[in-house]
């Protein structure tokens, strides 16, 4: 079955800086990609996804990179704000249909 | 996106006891996960929820542990039954929602629950 990798653990930034988590998965037979923002006693928010058909996608400052060759895919934050602080998790899948593989998480602190 | 409520936010139980806990959706929706994320980890799917059927239950996960429900397609129940401490985690569900023609998942608030 599907296995993900992620990393860092913890990262730590300084307010304005960007901030690069890497994921990697096994099955090469999955398709779909998404990231979540859990922020404390909260549930996991859907910040973006990739399709394995694009290569990068961007949405404001945020912005997901896939290599499929690789297996490998990228959430990359620019001018983090404090607001930003949360751990993120990766995921991967055949389809959004289906159960979620998730990444073992990243905390994000942002300092002002 | 799809509105995903849960009941209760929260629980403190005792050893032995069970707990449903409610999933509503504000939509119909074709797919329902429950999740358990235990204290400071990842998200492990327990089951997908079938409407009008038996839940798909994943490796180490049982039906008797962990009954769930799906009567319609705005909602599902997971009971934590007999539980232990071990069973203190967060309880999440999720759906599959058809945005602009591509499938996403969702999630609600989720659950916390402290066996004691």
């Amino acid at each position: 079955g599907e296995n993900v990798e992620q990393h860092p653990s913890t990262l730590s930034v300084q307010e304005g800086d960007s901030a690069v988590i890497k994921c990697t998965y096994s099955d090469s037979a999955s398709n779909y990609f998404p990231w979540y923002k859990q922020e404390l006693g909260k549930g996991p928010q859907l910040i973006i996804d990739i399709r394995s058909n694009v290569g990068e996608k961007k949405d404001q400052r945020i912005a997901v990179t896939l290599n499929k060759t690789a297996k490998h895919f990228s959430l990359h934050i620019t001018e983090t704000q404090p607001e930003d602080s949360a751990v993120y998790f990766c995921a991967a899948t055949l389809t959004g249909f289906q159960k979620l593989v998730f990444g073992t998480g990243t905390r994000l602190l942002v300092s002002p | 996106s799809a509105v995903i409520s849960q009941k209760p936010s929260r629980d403190i139980c005792q050893r032995g006891t069970s707990l449903t806990i409610q999933c509503q959706v504000d939509s119909q929706v074709t797919m329902m996960f429950w999740y358990r994320q235990q204290p400071g980890q990842s998200l492990t799917l327990i089951a997908t929820a079938n409407q009008g059927s038996e839940a798909t239950y994943e490796s180490g996960f049982v039906i008797d542990k962990f009954p769930i429900s799906r009567p319609n397609l705005t909602f599902s129940t997971l009971t934590v039954s007999n539980m232990s401490p071990e069973d203190s985690s967060i309880y999440l569900c999720s759906v599959a929602w058809r945005d602009r023609g591509r499938e996403t998942q969702y999630f609600g608030p989720g659950t916390r629950l402290l066996v004691l």
